[in-house]
């Protein structure tokens, strides 16, 4: 079965610092994956997606980058975090054929 | 682009009523998915039901069920017999069979169940 990790769970990171979110998505191939960024009380905010290796799309601009280094490999990063950067980070993944989105467990990040 | 619209940001329902969530979509598209993703206290996204737009019938799943309106775009979930664990933020979802296949989601509407 298909199964999506994500760590950290949660982070606190200084004003400045880089950061690295990793999600790593098991039994598929070629899947879609997406970043997603939800304030507290919040709908979700798709942040980049990526529909194969090397391919990014963003969809907001923002302190933040992402990549895709492997097939089922998707990294979210900042060299400088913003106070302004602290929220609540879905990765999920879509595959052939479902055409519902999976979700991996977040991350909440505070940025002091 | 599409646009997906929750008009309720809170809701609350008696344990064992019914309560229905609303949720617009705006689009140009014929094609497409719906969703309503569950987002409880541990915030993991849960699935909850979706619907096909070429389908006529309503979706329906054990407690929950849609109401799918495609001329007025409109996308209700009906919870019947709702119990406290139905308590959680609920997510409208559209996506388009193209553009990278990507989720938009509404801004969500806070369900409540009163015991």
């Amino acid at each position: 079965s298909q199964t999506i990790h994500q760590w950290p769970a949660t982070l606190v990171q200084p004003v400045g610092s880089p950061l690295s979110l990793e999600c790593t998505v098991e039994g598929t191939s070629n899947p879609n994956l997406y970043w997603y960024r939800q304030a507290a009380g919040r709908g979700l905010q798709l942040l980049f997606y990526s529909v194969g290796i090397g391919q990014i799309s963003s969809e907001v601009p923002q302190n933040l980058s992402a990549s895709r280094p492997q097939d089922r490999q998707f990294i979210l990063s900042s060299k400088k975090l913003l106070l302004s950067d602290s929220g609540f980070y879905l990765c999920a993944f879509t595959y052939h054929p479902n055409p519902e989105a999976f979700f991996g467990q977040g991350t909440r990040l505070t940025v002091v | 682009a599409q646009t997906v619209t929750q008009s309720q940001p809170e809701m609350s329902v008696q344990e064992a009523e019914t309560v229905t969530l609303s949720c617009t979509y705006d689009t140009s598209e014929s094609d497409y998915y719906l969703f309503w993703y569950k987002q409880p206290p541990s915030r993991q996204m849960i699935l909850v039901i979706r619907q096909e737009a070429y389908k006529q019938q309503n979706a329906t799943e054990n407690r929950f069920s849609v109401n799918f309106q495609k001329a007025a775009k409109s996308f209700s979930l009906k919870i019947s017999d709702s119990q406290l664990g139905d308590a959680a933020m609920y997510f409208c979802a559209y996506r388009s069979y193209n553009a990278g296949n990507m989720l938009t989601f509404g801004g969500g509407t806070r369900l409540m169940v009163k015991p």
